[in-house]
Order: structure tokens, then sequence, then C-alpha cells
């Protein structure tokens, strides 16, 4: 069954510090990895897709890493800002399985940054 | 318009009443989707439209679900005689490619339901 493991579950962090989000999976066979935001009260917004060719990717002050073979990612946040305090999701997505999308969401992790 | 829009943004209704979410998506794009997310959860599947036809409602969780997307445009989730654990909120995604895994799903704001 395909799988979708996100640590840590929530997290508080000082404004301006950084931090790393991870994300494990067990989807077969593998086509991207998603990560998206969503603010409290708001729908999704996509940060980064990583295809099995990319290992790392930014958007601004967000990184996303993709290992292949181990089947881990991690999404780092990079001088915190009030405004990062939100959910992350990993979704990850395979050519088959899954739900008939395609995609298999983790549970997120609920970052709260802290002034 | 400019994004996914999806009415009403809350409904708070009666256990056995029956109610209406609509989603509207970007403009352009063929492929719709429905899902459900619970607090502390992430979304659900629970049906995807490609034009007017629903290419797969095996997310839908009963028989008192139902969608329709009679132009291939705006899409209606219909809910039959509510039960408080339909209380969620219900993300609507659209997407220009009709390849669900590799388009780039664009959310709506969702439509929190509370069943009462």
């Amino acid at each position: 069954k395909n799988q979708v493991e996100q640590s840590p579950q929530s997290l508080i962090i000082l404004e301006g510090k950084n931090c790393t989000l991870q994300c494990n999976y067990t989807v077969s066979p593998f086509s991207n990895l998603r990560w998206y935001k969503q603010d409290t009260g708001r729908g999704p917004v996509s940060l980064t897709i990583m295809t099995f060719s990319e290992n790392t990717k930014s958007n601004g002050r967000y990184t996303a890493t993709l290992d292949a073979d181990t089947k881990q990612s991690s999404l780092h946040i990079t001088a915190s800002q009030l405004s990062d305090s939100a959910s992350y999701i990993c979704v990850v997505s395979a050519r088959s399985g899954g739900g008939a999308d395609g995609l298999t969401f983790g549970k997120g992790t609920h970052l709260i940054i802290q002034p | 318009g400019a994004g996914v829009s999806q009415t009403p943004s809350n409904k708070v209704t009666e256990k056995g009443k029956y109610v209406e979410l609509r989603c509207d998506p970007i403009s352009g794009h063929t492929a719709l989707y429905w899902y459900r997310q619970s607090l502390g959860q992430g979304p659900e599947f629970l049906i995807y439209f490609q034009g007017t036809g629903a290419a797969d409602d095996s997310g839908l969780p009963n028989d008192r679900f139902f969608a329709v997307r009679p132009e291939g445009s705006v899409s209606t989730l219909k809910i039959q005689r509510t039960e408080r654990g339909d209380s969620a909120v219900y993300l609507c995604a659209s997407s220009l490619t009709w390849t669900p895994n590799t388009g780039e799903l664009f959310f709506g704001e969702g439509s929190r339901l509370t069943v009462l």
C-alpha cells in the first residue's frame, strides 16, 4: 500500500530560526514528489514539485531535497518568518495506485513560528 | 476566474439535511478533483472529473455522496441525509492536464461543512 509519513507532526520554532521537515514514502512506481503549504482555513498551495532526477529544488527560503534511493524528502525553511506558520503537506505521485488521482497525501507537519 | 472558487466557504446544517457544495475551476482546466480534509489530516480523494464525466468516483464514501459537472466546468458535490461524520473541509482542485499525477494541482479555499 502506498504511504507517506511526515515528521514531526508539529513543530514550534522562534522567528528567524531554520527548520527541516521530513517526508518518508513507500509509493511505487514513483513519479514525482510535491510539497504544499496550507495556511489555516485556506487551500494547499504548491511550493515545489520534484521528479526522480531532481535531488534539490529551491523556492525562495524553501529548499526541498529528494533521495529517491532511500525514499526520503526534506523541506528546509531558512530564516523563518511569522507567515511561515502553516501546515506543510508532502504528496507523492505514483504512475499507478494511490487515489484515482495517483496522489498519496501525508498528514502534514504543523509549523508554528513564534516571535 | 484567477483561481479555483468554492462556495459556500462555510456551511452549517442539521443532521439529515441535504447540502450542495460548488466548485468553479480555473478557466480552461479540464480536470477537476474533490477532496475531503478532516482536522489534522491530509486531503482524502473523493472523485475526479475529466471534462463532464466522472473518471473515477472510487473515493466517495457511500451513496449519499454524489458529484456532477454537467458542462465540463463548474462542479457540484451533493451530500444527502448528512451525518455528523460528514463534517470536514471539502476541497476542490483543478488541473490543466488530464493526467492527474503529473499536472500541477490548484486548490480552492475549501468549503467547511459542519453537521450538527
